[in-house]
């Protein structure tokens, strides 16, 4: 089975401009979550989303959003960018249900704004 | 979700076991312990996680305090290949769909040695 799949790896924008990333979870799951990781920090949750709904949000501004589809991908949005936005951008899924369930992450997508 | 305090670094030699501690006091009833790793530039990977019992997989062993408010994580025969950030999280485990966010620390720089 394939894990998670995030696209595309490595991205650069300019400031002001927007991104879109996405995310294919693993098969079965309809948890996706966000994550943004900035040199030398652990990963910051942003979203979560499970069944087409959001199910969680970090401490982010609105300029961030996302959206889960039908076959349970997802993508995550980002307005108006600044340099400080720059980071790698994970992406996990899970099966939300039960107690313990482990979440399972993609490559990332690096993102530069110069 | 609890707090957890970890090293932030550690060396191992080659083929011994390394053992990454987390103190997490302030743990509750219905909270477990997660482990994931980070090998540079890579999404984290899951390792293992319990919530009272000690645990074992192909990865790692997972021993927690009967106060439950530390643990270590185990890898019996350290290769090279696990050098690597490793997290210790601590979270409620939702039934069903409940938000499900991990809440990473600095986590534990572990350097295997030749």
């Amino acid at each position: 089975d394939a894990g998670v799949t995030q696209s595309p790896t490595h991205l650069i924008k300019t400031r002001g401009q927007h991104v879109t990333l996405r995310c294919s979870p693993i098969s079965g799951h309809k948890s996706v979550s966000w994550y943004q990781q900035v040199l030398g920090q652990g990963p910051q949750f942003i979203f979560q989303y499970y069944e087409k709904e959001e199910r969680g949000r970090g401490n982010f501004p609105d300029r961030f959003s996302a959206r889960q589809f039908p076959n349970y991908s997802s993508e995550l949005n980002v307005n108006a960018l600044l340099l400080g936005d720059s980071a790698l951008y994970l992406c996990a899924s899970s099966l939300a249900s039960g107690a313990g369930t482990e979440a399972f992450f993609g490559q990332g997508t690096r993102l530069t704004v110069v | 979700d609890a707090k957890t305090t970890q090293p932030p670094s550690m060396d191992c030699a080659e083929g011994r076991a390394a053992n990454l501690p987390c103190n997490h006091s302030t743990i509750s009833g219905n909270e477990y312990v997660y482990w994931y790793r980070q090998i540079h530039s890579q999404g984290p990977q899951y390792i293992i996680h319990g919530l009272k019992n000690n645990e074992t997989n192909e990865m790692a062993s997972l021993i927690i305090t009967e106060d439950r408010k530390s643990s270590t994580l185990i890898l019996p025969h350290a290769t090279l290949r696990d050098t690597a950030v490793y997290y210790c999280i601590v979270r409620v485990a939702h039934s069903g769909a409940g938000s499900y966010q991990l809440t990473f620390g600095k986590g534990t720089k572990l350097s295997v040695i030749p």
